[in-house]
C-alpha cells in the first residue's frame, strides 16, 4: 500500500540553526500538507501546497518557514532559523482530491531544538 | 481557538465491547469530517470520514453519526479489540479550497482483554 514518508525521523538542531524536513508523499498526489504537533497539543495545519505553489498557510507559518517541491517526489518544509518553539513533531500528508478531504499521513519527524 | 473539541482524554473499555469517542465542533463552515487513530511515534492514520449531508457512515467495525443540530459528532467501534488502542483525533474540514483540516485534542482509547 502506497504511503507517506519522512526523513529524518528524529533531528536534534541548535537554535539558530537552518533545518529542511523531506517527505516523499504518495506518488499520484497532487495536494501536500504540513502539521505539527507540540508534545501534549493538538496537531495543527502549517501550510498546504499545490501545482509548486503555497494554497494556504496558517499563522504559525511566518517567514521562518518556507516549502518546496524541488523535484518530482520531494516535499520539504525548511525552517530558516529554529527556535526553541519549534520543537515538535512535524507530519507531511497528502492527498488525491482538490478539497484535501482524505489526507494521509507521513510517521513525522521528531525536531528537537535546543 | 477551540473548533474541534474532544472533551474525553480518555476512555476504557473491554474487549469485545463498544467504544464510542466523542467530538464537537463549533465551527459551522466545517462539511466534512474526518476521524484519524495515532499509534505512538508514528503519524495519524486515517479512518473513516463522513460528509455534513449525511448523518451516518459506516465502514466495518468502525461507524461515524454527525448530529448537525448539536455539531456533534460520534466514532463508534464494535466490537472493540485490544489494537484498537491509540489516540482517535476528529478533524473538521470546511470546502474552501486547498482546506487545511482542523483537529481536536484527541482521545486516548484503552481497550483491555
Amino acid at each position: 500500500e502506497p504511503e507517506v514518508t519522512q526523513t529524518p525521523s528524529h533531528q536534534v538542531t541548535q537554535m539558530g540553526q537552518e533545518v529542511i524536513l523531506r517527505c516523499v508523499p504518495i506518488s499520484n498526489h497532487l495536494y501536500f500538507y504540513w502539521y505539527r504537533q507540540i508534545l501534549g497539543q493538538k496537531v495543527e495545519f502549517l501550510v498546504s501546497f499545490y501545482n509548486n505553489e503555497i494554497s494556504e498557510k496558517s499563522e504559525i507559518f511566518d517567514d521562518q518557514f518556507s516549502v518546496e517541491r524541488p523535484d518530482g517526489s520531494n516535499f520539504t518544509l525548511k525552517i530558516r532559523s529554529t527556535k526553541l518553539e519549534d520543537s515538535a513533531m512535524y507530519f507531511c500528508a497528502s492527498s488525491a482530491l482538490k478539497t484535501g478531504r482524505e489526507q494521509y499521513f507521513g510517521p513525522g519527524t521528531r525536531l528537537t531544538v535546543t | 481557538d477551540q473548533q474541534v473539541k474532544q472533551n474525553s482524554p480518555s476512555l476504557s473499555v473491554q474487549e469485545g465491547r463498544i467504544s464510542i469517542l466523542n467530538c464537537d465542533y463549533t465551527n459551522s463552515m466545517f462539511d466534512y469530517f474526518l476521524w484519524y487513530k495515532k499509534y505512538p511515534a508514528e503519524g495519524p492514520t486515517f479512518l473513516i470520514s463522513i460528509s455534513s449531508i449525511k448523518d451516518k457512515n459506516e465502514d466495518g467495525r468502525f461507524t461515524v453519526f454527525l448530529n448537525k443540530s448539536a455539531k456533534h459528532l460520534s466514532l463508534h467501534i464494535v466490537p472493540s479489540q485490544p489494537g484498537d488502542s491509540a489516540v482517535y483525533f476528529c478533524a473538521g474540514a470546511m470546502n474552501t479550497g486547498f482546506q487545511k483540516l482542523v483537529f481536536g485534542t484527541g482521545t486516548r482509547l484503552l481497550v483491555s482483554p
